[in-house]
């Protein structure tokens, strides 16, 4: 059973420019959501895919957009980047009812 | 609005020591609880599970326990080590048609040896 994976790990980025992250879910689960995790902070929901359609959105403005790909893969995609966009980008899978499996996440600083 | 807050902050015990950690929320109207421990700078590491029709989960050293009516949980790790040294955040799931989580700030715990 493999995990969630990330990448890539770090990134660094000039502000407005775009950005794309990517996360391949862990096998068997139909459901994935992207975090961001500001310093000190705990994670903020930004969206969630649930057979390659969104489903629930936090408060994140458009320029934060996403895909998730028929083998329940996904890639998080900002536009427009601004510094403090800077954070840990998580990704999660879980099958519906059950438990979340966390990625190590993307470092990603906009300088 | 759910809110979910962790109690203390911060904490720094000696090792061997046992120690319970704390989470509230402020709408019990919730579908599950996780635990999940952080090391710095990396991902989360799923530590317990509770859904809501369940009082308590047991794994190795930890223990969670879940009271829906009064909006509580809290994270019992039992004989602490220095490797337990972490962050610990506490996330509810609503439920309903998105099954995100709500996460606290976290509890950074560290067990000096």
């Amino acid at each position: 059973e493999t995990g969630v994976t990330q990448s890539p790990t770090h990134l660094i980025k000039t502000r407005g420019q775009q950005v794309t992250l990517r996360c391949s879910s862990q096998s068997g689960h139909n459901t994935v959501s992207w975090y961001q995790q500001a310093l000190g902070q705990g994670p903020q929901f930004i969206f969630q895919y649930y057979r390659e359609e969104e489903n629930g959105r936090g408060n994140f403005p458009p320029r934060f957009s996403g895909l998730q790909f028929p083998n329940y893969s996904s890639e998080l995609n900002v536009n427009a980047l601004e510094l403090d966009d800077s954070a840990l980008y998580l990704c999660a899978s879980s099958f519906w009812t059950g438990g979340y499996t966390f990625g190590s996440g993307t470092r990603l600083t906009v300088v | 609005k759910q809110e979910v807050t962790q109690i203390p902050a911060a904490l720094s015990v000696p090792e061997g020591e046992n120690l319970v950690l704390n989470c509230s929320f402020t709408d019990s109207a919730i579908y599950n609880l996780q635990w999940f421990r952080q090391d710095p700078g990396k991902g989360l590491t799923s530590l317990l599970l509770i859904q809501s029709s369940q009082r308590e989960q047991t794994s190795g050293r930890l223990n969670a326990s879940l009271d829906k009516s009064s909006g509580r949980s809290t994270l019992y790790i039992a004989a602490s080590q220095p490797g337990d040294s972490a962050t610990y955040l506490c996330a509810v799931s609503p439920g309903g048609a998105t099954n995100k989580l709500i996460f606290g700030t976290g509890t950074l715990l560290a067990v000096q040896p």
